[in-house]
């Protein structure tokens, strides 16, 4: 099945730096793939996402790359603001062997400002 | 916007005590799912259901059963709990699979 490996486990930047979160995944199959932010207490928030087809995606200060060929894709967030510290889960969606798309998730990044 | 609501948000069960996490979603979504995640592991998919009338195991389904119960609403049913399965449990929803996924804020479960 798909195997979905995220890194930093946790990653602290100056407020108003950038940051940058990677994520790979095995199965060359997957065409979706999500990033959610989670904070405390709360359920996991979609905040960006991306499918194969496109390369980059973006939404104000925050981006999505992805490399099909090295099968990795990575977050980015500039300008940095102390409400961006959360935890970050990478995604991605594979068709499974009856069709169903299922989600496999990476293992999460926790995103410290510092302000 | 209630959006994905999970009932209840806390609960502490003995071992062997059995157990149903109710989700519901006003969102007209045809699919629902549920996972658990614990410290350092992410996200893992227990059942889902693509459509209503339909489950399918995911990751980690022993132990679990579920019901779809109409469009709007998916249980998780812990027949004879055990400590393994203490864990933040998360109900989630989309309007199709490999749409974006809608979470609840979660259920706590603790099993001494």
């Amino acid at each position: 099945g798909e195997n979905v490996e995220q890194h930093p486990s946790t990653l602290s930047v100056q407020e108003g730096d950038s940051a940058v979160i990677k994520c790979t995944y095995s199965d060359s199959a997957s065409n979706y793939f999500p990033w959610y932010k989670q904070e405390l207490g709360k359920g996991p928030q979609l905040i960006i996402d991306i499918r194969s087809n496109v390369g980059e995606k973006k939404d104000q200060r925050i981006a999505v790359t992805l490399n099909k060929t090295a099968k990795h894709f990575s977050l980015h967030i500039t300008e940095t603001q102390p409400e961006d510290s959360a935890v970050y889960f990478c995604a991605a969606s594979i068709k499974g062997n009856f069709g169903n798309e299922k989600l496999t998730f990476g293992t999460g990044t926790r995103l410290t400002i510092i302000p | 916007n209630a959006g994905v609501t999970q009932t209840p948000k806390f609960q502490v069960l003995k071992t062997g005590q059995s157990m149903t996490l109710q989700c519901a979603q006003d969102m007209n979504h045809n699919s629902m799912y549920w996972y658990r995640q614990d410290p350092g592991m992410g996200l893992r998919l227990i059942y889902y259901s693509a459509s209503e009338g339909t489950t399918d195991k995911g990751e980690v389904p022993n132990g679990y059963n579920v019901s779809r119960l109409n469009k709007r609403e998916f249980s998780l049913r812990l027949e004879s709990a055990a400590p393994s399965q203490t864990s933040v449990y998360f109900c989630a929803s989309s309007e199709q699979e490999s749409q974006p996924q809608h979470f609840g804020d979660g259920t706590r479960l603790s099993i001494l």
